[in-house]
């Protein structure tokens, strides 16, 4: 059975420092992974994903994850916070043994700081 | 147009009352699903379609009722439901089980 672990609820950074956010997974078979962000009172949006191509992705607002497979992690990553950063963060694996259902990790909820 | 609608943005209904939330999507996929968020907690999966047939229920109760009339929309048909169904109800497509779900923007569900 497939799982995801985010380590930290919640990650508080000040204005233009590096974010990281932590994600590890468990899956018998290649998975595919997700980030997706949330802002509040709204729906989910797909940051960037994995799916056994390159390891070091790049996604949108300037984030990037490295899927490391010895690690069994795809840490999140901006060099810079901005405020509009500021939201809830899901870590997301789906992988064919689980007929390619969505497991979501309990989220990261980040706070930029001025 | 990448972009899924769920209407209404925000319902608000009694115990015995019967509704029903709407999902559109114009992209090609050719599944959809409904997810129950509540506050703090990630998405819970409930119906999965996969080319407008329901491929997985998970295991939930019978006031709430799925329908995929075609392959761009969902329905959600809810009936006399409980205070504790109140949540956010997402709708998602992909286009097939394998690729990224884009979600909408949901639908914020009071039971009173």
């Amino acid at each position: 059975a497939q799982s995801v672990t985010q380590l930290g609820s919640h990650v508080s950074v000040s204005e233009g420092a590096l974010v990281l956010l932590r994600c590890n997974y468990s899956s018998s078979v290649p998975p595919y992974l997700f980030w997706y962000v949330q802002y509040p009172n709204q729906g989910l949006q797909l940051l960037l994903k994995y799916t056994s191509a390159a390891t070091l992705v790049k996604g949108i607002n300037g984030f990037e994850a490295e899927f490391k497979k010895s690690e069994t992690s795809f840490h999140l990553t901006k060099p810079s916070a901005h405020m509009s950063d500021a939201a809830e963060y899901f870590c997301a694996v789906s992988d064919i043994g689980s007929n390619y259902k969505l497991t979501f990790g309990k989220g990261t909820l980040l706070t930029v700081n001025p | 147009d990448t972009e899924v609608t769920q209407t209404p943005k925000h319902l608000v209904m009694g115990m015995t009352n019967k509704k029903s939330l709407k999902c559109e999507q114009h992209m090609g996929h050719r599944a959809m699903y409904w997810y129950k968020q509540k506050a703090k907690k990630p998405p819970e999966l409930m119906f999965v379609y996969s080319y407008e047939k329901l491929s997985i229920n998970e295991s939930v109760p019978s006031r709430f009722s799925p329908e995929c009339p075609n392959s761009s929309l969902l329905n959600l048909h809810l009936h006399a439901l409980q205070p504790e169904d109140s949540a956010l109800y997402l709708c998602a497509s992909s286009h097939d089980r394998s690729t990224e779900a884009f979600f909408g923007q949901g639908t914020r569900l009071t039971v009173v």
